[in-house]
């Protein structure tokens, strides 16, 4: 099983909604990482879990809120997103961090805030 | 800070053809990888090729081949024999070696294959 899978494909929120975004994978890696990629634009580094630690959150917006359960599994909690916060969230993870290992990524989030 | 550059936003070649796609990089570190991904139109990121800079040689993968050029800092990826299924966004990546596990992408090439 080499799959990154993000759950749901799709979703709409309102401003005042709270949400959440799923990442799952089975491959015993033990990064995992959440990319936020704007329409025509390459994908930018939101955080990085390492060992199921934060290690890098890069400067996001607390409305963004990153929870890493168990090693297989990786959450982006939403609440009261801005309109330019529509993207789509891609989630990857590779066996270790750093080292230049590749990561897996999944088929994204596609989100739209209204 | 490291930046990637790809100067090609768009291209388009035959099928069966060769294309380069071209990515210049900058940074200070001496160790550090570099990357090309695809990500067609079903959004997901898929690695095609990988370059670690203390290996002068050129990394190939099956019809997927680099030219890297350390001291120019640059890292095209060439497609022998392109296939209709090779359409799709193409980000040029960097890696520090140590560190640090962020991705640092270029702005992207959008390759089209013409039947």
């Amino acid at each position: 099983d080499t799959e990154v899978t993000q759950t749901p494909k799709h979703l709409v929120m309102g401003m005042t909604n709270k949400k959440s975004l799923k990442c799952e994978q089975h491959m015993g890696h033990r990064a995992m990482y959440w990319y936020k990629q704007k329409a025509k634009k390459p994908p930018e580094l939101m955080f990085v879990y390492s060992y199921e630690k934060l290690s890098i959150n890069e400067s996001v917006p607390s409305r963004f809120s990153p929870e890493c359960p168990n090693s297989s599994l990786l959450n982006l909690h939403l609440h009261a997103l801005q309109p330019e916060d529509s993207a789509l969230y891609l989630c990857a993870s590779s066996p270790q961090t750093g080292g230049g290992t590749e990561a897996f990524f999944g088929q994204g989030t596609r989100l739209t805030v209204v | 800070a490291q930046t990637v550059t790809q100067s090609q936003p768009e291209m388009s070649v035959q099928e069966a053809e060769t294309v380069t796609l071209s990515c210049t990089y900058d940074t200070s570190e001496s160790n550090y990888y570099l990357f090309w991904y695809k990500q067609p139109p079903s959004r997901q990121m898929i690695l095609v090729i990988r370059q670690e800079a203390y290996k002068q040689q050129n990394a190939t993968e099956n019809r997927f081949s680099v030219n890297f050029q350390k001291a120019a800092k640059s890292f095209s990826l060439k497609i022998s024999d392109s296939q209709l299924g090779d359409t799709a966004m193409y980000f040029c990546a960097f890696m520090k070696n140590f560190g640090n596990e962020k991705l640092t992408f270029g702005t992207g090439t959008r390759l089209t294959i013409i039947p």
